[in-house]
């Protein structure tokens, strides 16, 4: 049980194009769900929390203009990078919980994004 | 602003060791504490997650230790094999995951 699943797994894009990154909850319904970026090397950094029916809650620092979240359901959020720039590339995971952040959180597989 | 440490950050040794690897955090009214560990260009697997109001964990060869007055935790790997090669994450949870720096273990035959 506790299944997160990642579409796609790994994408190249043209700078200036927007990427669509998907994460769904197969088998329970997530009420929140959380974005992360990996650079290569360093640990994983929280970008925004996404609740089901609401606005997601951006970090400090990153662009909610540039990262559009979406969370339309109770199995389904939607990460999309807006004209992508090559700094953007990086590895998207995303995690669901069942409620609050003090639940244990399921990941996904991630996403590596490379724009070129 | 909590903020996590793992030392260290790599460590290579032979099969059959017992190894420990250490998590550090500066605020302690966390929720709980997760070890995650993670191969290249891989996700997240979980391994082991401690409650706040437990000292310890145990899956298998591992056990994870909670220390929350002194802000560290443990990850024990009793018999290490090849196969626990990997990035080890620790992870403490205030309503949100603040990730620590990672331990890069490898373990050779």
């Amino acid at each position: 049980g506790a299944v997160v699943s990642q579409h796609p797994s790994r994408v190249i894009c043209k700078s200036g194009t927007s990427v669509k990154i998907e994460c769904r909850s197969l088998d329970f319904q997530a009420t929140t769900m959380f974005w992360y970026r990996q650079f290569p090397k360093q640990s994983l950094m929280l970008m925004a929390t996404s609740n089901e029916g609401s606005k997601a809650t951006y970090e400090q620092g990153v662009e909610k203009d540039k990262f559009l979240i979406n969370h339309a359901s109770l199995t389904l959020s939607t990460l999309t990078v807006t004209s992508a720039h090559p700094e953007d590339s990086s590895f998207y995971i995303c995690s669901a919980g069942g409620g609050t952040g003090i639940n244990e959180q399921y990941f996904g597989p991630g996403t590596r994004l490379t724009v070129t | 602003k909590q903020e996590v440490t793992q030392i260290p950050a790599a460590l290579s040794v032979p099969e059959g060791e017992n190894l420990v690897l250490n998590c550090s955090f500066t605020d302690s009214a966390i929720y709980n504490l997760q070890w995650f560990r993670q191969d290249p260009g891989k996700g997240l697997t979980s391994l082991l997650l401690i409650q706040s109001s437990q000292r310890e964990q145990t899956s298998g060869r591992l056990n994870a230790s909670l220390d929350k007055s002194s802000g560290r935790s443990t990850l024990y790997i009793a018999a290490s094999q090849p196969g626990d090669s990997a990035t080890y994450l620790c992870a403490t949870n205030t309503d949100k995951l603040i990730f620590g720096t990672g331990t890069r273990l490898q373990v050779f035959p």
